[in-house]
Protein backbone atom coordinates (compact mmCIF):
# COMPACT_ATOMS: atom_id res chain seq x y z
CA UNK A 1 0.00 0.00 0.00
CA UNK A 2 1.32 3.77 -0.75
CA UNK A 3 2.17 5.62 2.42
CA UNK A 4 2.04 9.39 2.49
CA UNK A 5 2.99 10.92 -0.18
CA UNK A 6 5.69 14.17 -0.35
CA UNK A 7 7.21 16.60 -2.88
CA UNK A 8 9.46 17.77 -3.55
CA UNK A 9 11.68 15.50 -1.39
CA UNK A 10 14.02 18.07 -1.25
CA UNK A 11 14.34 21.65 -2.23
CA UNK A 12 16.96 24.89 -2.26
CA UNK A 13 15.49 27.78 -2.86
CA UNK A 14 16.47 31.86 -2.84
CA UNK A 15 14.93 34.46 0.39
CA UNK A 16 12.74 35.66 -0.83
CA UNK A 17 10.65 32.81 -2.85
CA UNK A 18 7.80 31.22 -2.70
CA UNK A 19 7.44 27.61 -1.53
CA UNK A 20 5.04 25.07 -2.05
CA UNK A 21 5.02 21.32 -0.49
CA UNK A 22 2.67 18.88 -1.52
CA UNK A 23 0.82 15.88 0.55
CA UNK A 24 -1.01 13.23 -0.51
CA UNK A 25 -2.45 11.53 2.13
CA UNK A 26 -3.18 7.60 2.78
CA UNK A 27 -6.28 6.75 1.13
CA UNK A 28 -9.16 6.85 3.24
CA UNK A 29 -7.49 8.46 5.74
CA UNK A 30 -9.60 11.65 6.70
CA UNK A 31 -7.30 13.64 9.03
CA UNK A 32 -4.03 15.42 7.39
CA UNK A 33 -1.14 17.00 9.50
CA UNK A 34 1.86 19.30 8.29
CA UNK A 35 4.88 19.08 10.84
CA UNK A 36 8.19 20.91 11.04
CA UNK A 37 11.01 19.58 12.45
CA UNK A 38 14.70 21.19 13.17
CA UNK A 39 17.08 20.86 15.68
CA UNK A 40 16.12 24.02 17.76
CA UNK A 41 12.51 23.41 18.10
CA UNK A 42 12.15 19.64 17.53
CA UNK A 43 8.92 18.50 15.82
CA UNK A 44 6.01 21.12 15.95
CA UNK A 45 2.49 20.53 15.05
CA UNK A 46 1.77 23.72 11.99
CA UNK A 47 -1.89 22.60 11.16
CA UNK A 48 -4.04 19.46 10.79
CA UNK A 49 -7.15 19.50 8.60
CA UNK A 50 -10.67 16.87 9.12
CA UNK A 51 -11.98 15.98 6.29
CA UNK A 52 -10.37 18.79 4.82
CA UNK A 53 -11.30 21.70 7.25
CA UNK A 54 -8.71 23.06 9.09
CA UNK A 55 -9.52 22.45 12.48
CA UNK A 56 -6.22 24.07 14.14
CA UNK A 57 -3.90 26.22 12.79
CA UNK A 58 -2.49 27.69 15.72
CA UNK A 59 1.01 26.07 15.23
CA UNK A 60 1.75 27.93 11.92
CA UNK A 61 4.30 30.84 12.76
CA UNK A 62 3.03 33.64 10.40
CA UNK A 63 1.13 34.96 7.81
CA UNK A 64 4.05 34.11 5.31
CA UNK A 65 2.81 30.01 6.48
CA UNK A 66 -0.57 28.91 4.71
CA UNK A 67 -2.13 25.87 3.68
CA UNK A 68 -4.98 24.15 1.59
CA UNK A 69 -6.76 21.08 1.58
CA UNK A 70 -8.21 20.98 -1.36
CA UNK A 71 -9.65 17.67 -1.50
CA UNK A 72 -9.35 13.80 0.57
CA UNK A 73 -6.68 13.12 -1.54
CA UNK A 74 -4.56 16.48 -1.60
CA UNK A 75 -2.81 19.05 0.33
CA UNK A 76 -0.40 22.19 -0.13
CA UNK A 77 1.86 23.76 2.57
CA UNK A 78 2.93 27.09 1.36
CA UNK A 79 5.75 29.65 2.54
CA UNK A 80 5.48 32.93 0.84
CA UNK A 81 7.93 34.68 0.84
CA UNK A 82 10.34 32.38 2.33
CA UNK A 83 13.04 33.05 4.43
CA UNK A 84 16.35 31.35 5.73
CA UNK A 85 14.78 30.37 9.51
CA UNK A 86 12.10 28.32 7.41
CA UNK A 87 14.72 25.91 6.74
CA UNK A 88 13.76 22.31 8.32
CA UNK A 89 11.81 19.04 7.65
CA UNK A 90 8.47 19.65 6.65
CA UNK A 91 6.12 15.99 7.08
CA UNK A 92 2.83 15.33 6.42
CA UNK A 93 1.29 12.72 8.36
CA UNK A 94 -2.26 11.30 8.10
CA UNK A 95 -4.64 9.23 9.96
CA UNK A 96 -7.97 7.38 10.71
CA UNK A 97 -9.82 10.02 13.38
CA UNK A 98 -12.46 7.41 15.36
CA UNK A 99 -10.31 4.03 14.40
CA UNK A 100 -9.08 2.16 17.05
CA UNK A 101 -5.73 3.43 18.25
CA UNK A 102 -5.74 6.90 16.18
CA UNK A 103 -2.05 6.11 14.33
CA UNK A 104 -0.56 8.86 12.27
CA UNK A 105 1.45 7.72 9.58
CA UNK A 106 4.30 10.04 7.93
CA UNK A 107 5.55 10.79 4.79
CA UNK A 108 9.07 11.27 4.48
CA UNK A 109 9.80 14.59 4.32
CA UNK A 110 10.77 17.56 2.23
CA UNK A 111 13.78 19.31 3.32
CA UNK A 112 13.85 22.79 2.64
CA UNK A 113 16.85 24.91 2.63
CA UNK A 114 16.36 29.00 2.06
CA UNK A 115 19.69 30.58 1.55
CA UNK B 1 -1.91 24.04 27.03
CA UNK B 2 -1.11 20.45 26.64
CA UNK B 3 2.05 19.34 26.40
CA UNK B 4 4.47 16.16 26.55
CA UNK B 5 7.88 15.84 27.91
CA UNK B 6 10.83 14.69 27.45
CA UNK B 7 13.47 14.44 29.85
CA UNK B 8 15.94 13.13 28.45
CA UNK B 9 17.49 15.04 25.62
CA UNK B 10 20.53 12.87 24.43
CA UNK B 11 21.45 9.76 25.59
CA UNK B 12 24.33 7.20 25.11
CA UNK B 13 24.54 3.84 25.97
CA UNK B 14 27.24 1.06 25.41
CA UNK B 15 25.34 -2.19 23.23
CA UNK B 16 23.34 -4.28 26.08
CA UNK B 17 23.05 -1.84 28.57
CA UNK B 18 19.13 -1.43 29.74
CA UNK B 19 17.36 1.87 28.49
CA UNK B 20 14.71 3.42 29.88
CA UNK B 21 13.46 7.19 28.40
CA UNK B 22 10.95 9.11 30.13
CA UNK B 23 7.97 10.66 28.76
CA UNK B 24 5.26 12.81 31.04
CA UNK B 25 2.05 14.82 29.46
CA UNK B 26 -0.29 17.14 30.85
CA UNK B 27 -4.03 16.85 29.71
CA UNK B 28 -6.35 15.76 32.66
CA UNK B 29 -8.70 13.66 30.16
CA UNK B 30 -8.39 10.37 28.23
CA UNK B 31 -5.51 10.10 26.25
CA UNK B 32 -4.05 7.84 23.56
CA UNK B 33 -0.47 7.55 23.80
CA UNK B 34 2.95 6.81 21.21
CA UNK B 35 6.56 6.22 20.76
CA UNK B 36 7.62 6.53 17.80
CA UNK B 37 11.27 6.33 16.23
CA UNK B 38 13.09 7.97 13.53
CA UNK B 39 16.17 6.51 11.96
CA UNK B 40 18.74 9.01 10.62
CA UNK B 41 17.58 10.26 7.70
CA UNK B 42 14.57 8.77 7.61
CA UNK B 43 10.90 9.94 8.78
CA UNK B 44 9.21 8.43 11.50
CA UNK B 45 7.89 5.14 12.06
CA UNK B 46 5.18 3.65 14.78
CA UNK B 47 6.97 1.77 17.36
CA UNK B 48 4.19 1.42 19.74
CA UNK B 49 1.24 2.80 21.16
CA UNK B 50 -1.49 2.74 24.15
CA UNK B 51 -5.35 3.37 23.86
CA UNK B 52 -6.74 1.14 26.64
CA UNK B 53 -6.40 -2.31 28.45
CA UNK B 54 -3.04 -3.15 29.50
CA UNK B 55 -0.95 -0.57 30.83
CA UNK B 56 1.95 -2.85 29.57
CA UNK B 57 2.60 -2.41 26.01
CA UNK B 58 4.90 -4.44 23.65
CA UNK B 59 6.03 -2.76 20.59
CA UNK B 60 8.67 -3.62 17.21
CA UNK B 61 11.88 -4.81 18.26
CA UNK B 62 11.60 -5.84 21.65
CA UNK B 63 10.59 -1.96 22.51
CA UNK B 64 7.55 -1.99 25.58
CA UNK B 65 6.33 0.64 27.27
CA UNK B 66 4.44 1.63 30.53
CA UNK B 67 1.50 3.61 31.06
CA UNK B 68 0.75 4.87 34.75
CA UNK B 69 -2.14 7.02 35.10
CA UNK B 70 -1.24 8.79 38.08
CA UNK B 71 1.61 9.89 37.25
CA UNK B 72 0.88 11.21 33.86
CA UNK B 73 3.83 9.18 32.10
CA UNK B 74 4.62 6.92 29.21
CA UNK B 75 7.96 5.79 29.72
CA UNK B 76 9.45 3.82 27.19
CA UNK B 77 11.89 0.52 28.06
CA UNK B 78 14.10 -2.08 26.34
CA UNK B 79 16.39 -4.55 28.58
CA UNK B 80 18.96 -4.57 26.25
CA UNK B 81 20.15 -2.04 23.51
CA UNK B 82 21.19 -2.57 20.39
CA UNK B 83 23.72 -0.71 18.43
CA UNK B 84 21.30 -0.73 15.90
CA UNK B 85 18.86 1.40 18.14
CA UNK B 86 20.51 4.51 17.53
CA UNK B 87 17.80 7.11 16.10
CA UNK B 88 15.79 9.54 17.83
CA UNK B 89 12.90 9.03 19.71
CA UNK B 90 9.79 11.24 19.91
CA UNK B 91 6.47 10.13 22.74
CA UNK B 92 3.08 11.90 21.23
CA UNK B 93 -0.04 12.04 23.40
CA UNK B 94 -3.50 12.13 21.16
CA UNK B 95 -6.50 14.10 23.48
CA UNK B 96 -9.67 11.61 23.06
CA UNK B 97 -11.58 14.87 22.15
CA UNK B 98 -10.31 15.78 19.06
CA UNK B 99 -7.33 14.34 16.34
CA UNK B 100 -4.25 16.37 17.32
CA UNK B 101 -1.47 14.80 18.73
CA UNK B 102 1.02 16.54 20.22
CA UNK B 103 4.72 15.51 19.97
CA UNK B 104 7.64 15.49 22.54
CA UNK B 105 10.94 17.51 21.75
CA UNK B 106 12.52 13.83 21.71
CA UNK B 107 15.26 12.56 22.87
CA UNK B 108 18.72 11.14 20.48
CA UNK B 109 20.02 7.73 21.47
CA UNK B 110 23.51 6.96 20.80
CA UNK B 111 24.73 3.25 21.13
CA UNK B 112 28.16 2.83 21.17
CA UNK B 113 29.46 -1.12 19.40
Amino acid sequence: DAGVIQSPRHEVTEMGQEVTLRCKPISGHNSLFWYRQTMMRGLELLIYFNNNVPIDDSGMPEDRFSAKMPNASFSTLKIQPSEPRDSAVYFCASSLFGSSGNTIYFGEGSWLTVV
Amino acid sequence: AQSVSQHNHHVILSEAASLELGCNYSYGGTVNLFWYVQYPGQHLQLLLKYFSGDPLVKGIKGFEAEFIKSKFSFNLRKPSVQWSDTAEYFCAVKRDRDDKIIFGKGTRLHILP
